[in-house]
């Protein structure tokens, strides 16, 4: 069974914090790693993905890896209150396209 | 370019009535899939189609059909809905792997009374 664990929160940061949310994963043959944002009533959209160890920046946003110790992480610098959203973390095994998704966790940015 | 679409947008259904919801794609994707979130439950896949022509189960299969139309349509079915199939019906595709990102429809909002 792949499981892929996220805390449901909320998270409540106030705006302009660093939001830190974070996921860990049992299955150690996943290899691809994503964090999709949902706002409430609309689609999953991606924000980014990582491959490899370590960290990967994109504007406000950071996802970070650790494949040893299991876990994948996504920090919001700078936090606006438009980020408030549901944040899924998804990963895929090397062997299947079909990818395993987390609960999602409920960020709030208060202003 | 629209991306993923999905029809209807929500339907209020009674118990025992069937329907199909209806997904197409425009960006010649050759993965989709359905998948049904519920409150607290993420998403949970219902069904996949890798290529055109194949089709396989996913976590929650039971009460629900599909059918790969063509390349760009991907269809699910309820035969006779049950309230526990109320629900918010989400369609995605993706491309082959190396291009993995999966795009999402915008939901069909589903109520069996």
């Amino acid at each position: 069974q792949k499981e892929v664990e996220q805390n449901s929160g909320p998270l409540s940061v106030p705006e302009g914090a660093i939001a830190s949310l974070n996921c860990t994963y049992s299955d150690r043959g996943s290899q691809s790693f994503f964090w999709y944002r949902q706002y409430s009533g609309k689609s999953p959209e991606l924000i980014m993905f990582i491959y490899s160890n370590g960290d990967k920046e994109d504007g406000r946003f950071t996802a970070q890896l650790n494949k040893a110790s299991q876990y994948v992480s996504l920090l919001i610098r700078d936090s606006q209150p438009s980020d408030s959203a549901t944040y899924l973390c998804a990963l895929r095994n090397g062997g299947s396209y079909i990818p395993t998704f987390g609960r999602g966790t409920s960020l709030i940015v208060h202003p | 370019n629209a991306g993923v679409t999905q029809t209807p947008k929500f339907q209020v259904l009674k118990t025992g009535q069937s329907m199909t919801l209806q997904c197409a794609q425009d960006m010649n994707h050759n993965s989709m899939y359905w998948y049904r979130q519920d409150p607290g439950m993420g998403l949970r896949l219902i069904y996949y189609s890798a290529s055109e022509g194949t089709t396989d189960k996913g976590e929650v299969p039971n009460g629900y059909n599909v059918s790969r139309l063509n390349k760009r349509e991907f269809s699910l079915r309820l035969e006779s809905a049950a309230p526990s199939q109320t629900s918010v019906y989400f369609c995605a595709s993706s491309g082959d792997i190396g291009q993995e990102t999966q795009y999402f429809g915008p939901g069909t909002r589903l109520l069996v009374l």
